[in-house]
């Protein structure tokens, strides 16, 4: 196992243009998970799937940002007109979640986090 | 809505003093908590967490976090610091089942002197 990786691991793009990144998490692991980073910041939760369903997005993922994942496998999340505000590291995770005790806290599994995909708009 | 405050944006310490990053949470129940570390051009590793149980809770690379319900707090400390320590570190509150949502703090940099 390799862990999880993010495609590419930086990108330069011109306002406007739409991007689209990729991350292939630990094989196994069935939760897949998408954060932004500013600098000087904590990563800020966007989004997360459960196998190939997505069920929860905040409200700092705006309607130019959509995410898939449509096999339950790898995600893509995809930025249309890109704006110099969307400049940040947007980081991938993903965790095995058994969903048998899932009021048993010691059932929760670790989120283990890819290197990041730099995004810089111009 | 949770929060979490990590007071030091960054701190220098010199190599094999002792290190305490500070992290104060804000959860009205008993909050799911996390240390993170970030190396530049790393992804975010997991130091340790905390459930519940014994307050004293011991992670990897000699690290060990104390929660303190009364304070709201949960610091970490390192008895003797490493120069390869130097790096980002991130305090973290979980919510959601599972702890899918993971709140961060804005972290504190640490710098190791010679």
């Amino acid at each position: 196992d390799t862990g999880v990786s993010q495609d590419p691991r930086h990108k330069i793009t011109k306002r406007g243009q739409n991007v689209t990144f990729r991350c292939d998490p630990i094989s196994e692991h069935n939760r897949l998970y998408w954060y932004r980073q500013t600098l000087g910041q904590g990563p800020e939760f966007l989004t997360y799937f459960q196998n190939e369903a997505q069920l929860e997005k905040s409200r700092l993922l705006s309607d130019r940002f959509s995410a898939e994942r449509p096999k339950g496998s790898f995600s893509t999340l995809e930025i249309q007109r890109t704006e110099q505000g969307d400049s940040a590291m947007y980081l991938c995770a993903s965790s095995l979640w058994d969903g048998v005790r899932f009021l048993a806290w010691s059932s929760y599994n670790e989120q283990f986090f890819g290197p990041g995909t730099r995004l810089t708009v111009l | 809505a949770q929060s979490v405050t990590q007071p030091d944006i960054h701190i220098t310490v010199s190599e094999g003093a002792s290190l305490e990053l500070r992290c104060n949470y804000s959860y009205g129940a008993t909050p799911y908590l996390f240390w993170y570390v970030q190396s530049p051009g790393q992804g975010l590793q997991l130091l340790l967490k905390y459930f519940s149980g014994d307050t004293l809770v011991q992670g990897i690379k000699g690290f060990e976090a104390e929660f303190k319900r009364s304070q709201s707090s949960f610091n970490l400390r390192k008895p003797s610091v490493h120069w390869s320590d130097a790096a980002e570190y991130f305090c973290a509150v979980a919510q959601g089942t599972g702890g899918f949502k993971t709140i961060f703090g804005a972290g504190t940099r640490l710098f190791v002197k010679a």
